[in-house]
């Protein structure tokens, strides 16, 4: 399976807008980069996720670079309820199905 | 509410004692995703299902973990004989077929002393 990269921890204002990288060099052509975020004591949440375009919705925006091989998820503006652990996930068939394989993903704190 | 629930919440149990944990799945989604998740760890994927079938299973899911979904609805997941290394936070979830998101319950935390 293709890996990614993320930072251990980021910290950010509140109301400040976060930018939280993702590397992904050995992303292949069909893999769908998603993110998905856990609230302390809950399960994960999807965020958002793509292919090749940006996208946005309303929890955040999705900025893929052009070769693929790193995204940005995009936190307009952080709230407190931002705090949480955010992965980055490339989803692609594999012997698991469909199954999302995460990593440790990014720790971000949200300080008032 | 109309989500994927989980129970028990919390298990707490003697080393050696058997569990099982229970997973209501979203009703229309057919593929349902056991994973286990430690402290500091993502959640690790253990086994899942489509419809009734059990797909694939991880080389972490030993052979005294075994999980069901009879009717292609709710499914178990049973560990027997308990150890302590076992303890963990067991989630579940279903996808959606057109998506692939999958839609996680709150999960069912396992203590084992």
């Amino acid at each position: 399976d293709a890996k990614t990269t993320q930072p251990n921890s980021m910290e950010s204002n509140e109301e400040e807008p976060v930018h939280l990288p993702c590397n992904h060099s050995t992303i292949s052509g069909t893999d769908y980069i998603h993110w998905y975020r856990q609230l302390p004591s809950q399960g994960p949440e999807y965020v958002i996720h793509g292919l090749t375009s940006n996208v946005n919705n309303r929890m955040a925006s999705l900025a893929i670079a052009e070769d693929r091989k790193s995204s940005t998820l995009i936190l307009h503006r952080a709230t407190l309820r931002d705090a949480a652990v955010y992965y980055c996930i490339l989803r692609g068939y594999s012997n698991s199905g469909y199954a999302l394989n995460f990593g440790k993903g990014t720790s971000l704190l949200v300080t008032p | 509410d109309t989500g994927v629930s989980q129970d028990p919440r919390h298990k707490i149990t003697k080393r050696g004692q058997n569990v099982t944990f229970r997973c209501d799945p979203i009703s229309e989604h057919n593929r349902l995703y056991w994973y286990r998740q430690t402290l500091g760890q993502g959640p690790e994927f253990l086994t899942y299902f489509q419809n009734e079938a059990q797909l694939e299973k991880s080389r972490l899911l030993s052979d005294r973990f075994s999980a069901e979904r009879p009717k292609g609805s709710f499914s178990t997941l049973e560990i027997q004989r308990t150890e302590q290394g076992d303890s963990a936070m067991y989630l579940c979830a279903s996808q959606d077929r057109d998506t692939g998101e999958l839609f996680f319950g709150e999960g069912s935390r396992l203590t084992v002393l």
